[in-house]
C-alpha cells in the first residue's frame, strides 16, 4: 500500500541555521511528489513539486528538494531558516489510483529559535 | 491566479444535524476532491470526483458522507447527520485532466458540538 513517512514529528531550528526535513515514501511506481506548508489555522500551501526530470528541484520561500529514487525519499531543504518559516510541513505523493488522490504524510512540527 | 474557494470559513453544529460544504473548484478543472484533517492530525483522503461521479472513496466515507456537483461551479460535501468526531477542517481540492497538481482550497473549519 502506498504510504508516506516524516520520521521527525518536530524539529528546532535557531534562525539562521540550515534546514533538512525528512521524507520517505512507499509507491510502486514513478511518483508525483510535493511538499506542502501549513501555518496554524491555515490551509495548506504548496512549496515545491516533483514529477520527472532534475532531481533538484526549487520552490518557494527559498527551499528545494531533492528526490532519490533508490532511498524512496524526497527531503525538503533551505539553506537558512528564518522564523517566519515556523509551520507545518507535510510531504505527499500524488496522482495515486484512478481518482489521481494525494497520499500525506504525518507531518513534521518546524519551530525557529532566535 | 484562478484558485479553489470554500464556503464558510468555519462553522459550527449540534451532533445529528446535517451540514453541507461548499467549494467553488477551478473553472477548467475536472478532478475534484474531499480530504479532512482532524486537529493535530495529518490530512487524509475522503473522496474523489469526476465525470459527475465518485472515482473513488475512503473507508471514512461511509453513508454518512455525499458529494455533489449540483451546476457547472460548486462541489459540495454533506454529511447527514454529523457525529462529534466529525470535527475537523475540511479542504476541497481540484486538478486538470492529468491530475499532476490538486490546488487547494482555503478550507472550512468544522465544529460538532
Amino acid at each position: 500500500a502506498q504510504s508516506v513517512t516524516q520520521p521527525d514529528i518536530h524539529i528546532t531550528v535557531s534562525e539562521g541555521a540550515s534546514l533538512e526535513l525528512r521524507c520517505n515514501y512507499s509507491y510502486g511506481a514513478t511518483p508525483y511528489l510535493f511538499w506542502y506548508v501549513q501555518s496554524p489555522g491555515q490551509g495548506l500551501q504548496l512549496l515545491l513539486k516533483y514529477f520527472s526530470g532534475d532531481t533538484l528541484v526549487q520552490g518557494i520561500k527559498g527551499f528545494e528538494a531533492e528526490f532519490k529514487r533508490s532511498q524512496s525519499s524526497f527531503n525538503l531543504r533551505k539553506p537558512s531558516v528564518h522564523w517566519s518559516d515556523a509551520a507545518e510541513y507535510f510531504c505527499a505523493v500524488g496522482g495515486i489510483g484512478g481518482g489521481f488522490k494525494t497520499i500525506f504524510g504525518a507531518g513534521t512540527r518546524l519551530f525557529v529559535k532566535a | 491566479e484562478p484558485e479553489v474557494t470554500q464556503t464558510p470559513s468555519h462553522q459550527v453544529t449540534q451532533m445529528g444535524q446535517e451540514v453541507i460544504l461548499r467549494c467553488v473548484p477551478i473553472s477548467n478543472h475536472l478532478y475534484f476532491y474531499w480530504y479532512r484533517q482532524i486537529l493535530g492530525q495529518k490530512v487524509e483522503f475522503l473522496v474523489s470526483f469526476y465525470n459527475n461521479e465518485i472515482s473513488e472513496k475512503s473507508e471514512i466515507f461511509d453513508d454518512q458522507f455525499s458529494v455533489e456537483r449540483p451546476d457547472g461551479s460548486n462541489f459540495t460535501l454533506k454529511i447527514r447527520s454529523t457525529k462529534l468526531e466529525d470535527s475537523a477542517m475540511y479542504f476541497c481540492a481540484s486538478t486538470s485532466l492529468g491530475g499532476e497538481t490538486q490546488y487547494f482550497g482555503p478550507g472550512t473549519r468544522l465544529l460538532v458540538l
